[in-house]
């Protein structure tokens, strides 16, 4: 596998932000996803990246830095709709290997 | 208007039955993939087609057994089921199998063996 480790569990205020991580040990893929899941649903993409940086999408972001084997999604003025797991995924060869996903809990 | 659609949504039966879960996108995607999520959320690849073709097959028992009729169908049959195969099957589709592909997942089938 890609030894992918996110955090299990987090919680959060509506309105803050969080941040999730992810590390992995693997020094070959194509891109590092984002997914989101609720509870009983299907997983739903978010963002992507390729190369090092910062991509952002509206209230989402994505951070990646392959040196350091990390990435981060950053979400801001959270709502309560946000509270979900959160899955990341290394793409590779026609195969996405995902980490166990960190499920983040918004509280008023 | 549902893109990747999969019957049967819930799935309940006895250990040792043989069954099948279907799987349809509409995307007119190339790619299509079987993913197995376990009680503690991991989810994990099992089988990837390509316009009809398998590309992948991770390490999954022979009782597993995918059929693509065509690219936007993917089948799984599954003989002698075990306690074990509880979980929640999803499929997806993506456009190709190049870089970069963004995967869109199916509601999920949740089968529980008795």
């Amino acid at each position: 596998g890609q030894n992918i480790d996110q955090p299990t569990e987090m919680t959060a205020t509506e309105g803050a932000i969080v941040q999730i991580n992810c590390t992995y040990q693997t020094s070959g893929f194509n891109g590092l996803f984002w997914y989101q899941q609720h509870a009983g649903e299907a997983p739903t993409f978010l963002s992507y990246n390729v190369l090092d940086g910062l991509e952002e999408k509206g209230r989402f972001s994505s951070f990646l830095s392959r040196s350091k084997g990390y990435s981060y999604l950053l979400l801001k003025e959270l709502q309560m709709k946000d509270s979900a797991s959160y899955l990341c995924a290394l793409y590779n060869f026609n195969k996405f290997y995902f980490g166990s996903g960190t499920k983040l809990n918004v509280k008023p | 208007d549902t893109a990747v659609s999969q019957t049967p949504k819930y799935l309940v039966t006895q250990m040792g039955n043989d069954k099948s879960i279907k799987c349809e996108q509409n995307l007119g995607h190339d790619t299509m993939y079987w993913y197995k999520q376990d009680s503690k959320k991991f989810l994990k690849i099992m089988f990837s087609y390509n316009n009809k073709e398998l590309i992948i097959n991770e390490t999954v028992p022979n009782r597993f057994s995918p059929k693509s009729p065509d690219k936007a169908h993917l089948n799984l049959h599954i003989n002698s089921l075990e306690l074990g195969d509880s979980a929640v099957y999803f499929c997806a589709s993506s456009p190709s199998s190049g870089d970069q592909e963004t995967q869109y997942f199916g509601p999920g089938t949740r089968l529980l063996v008795l």
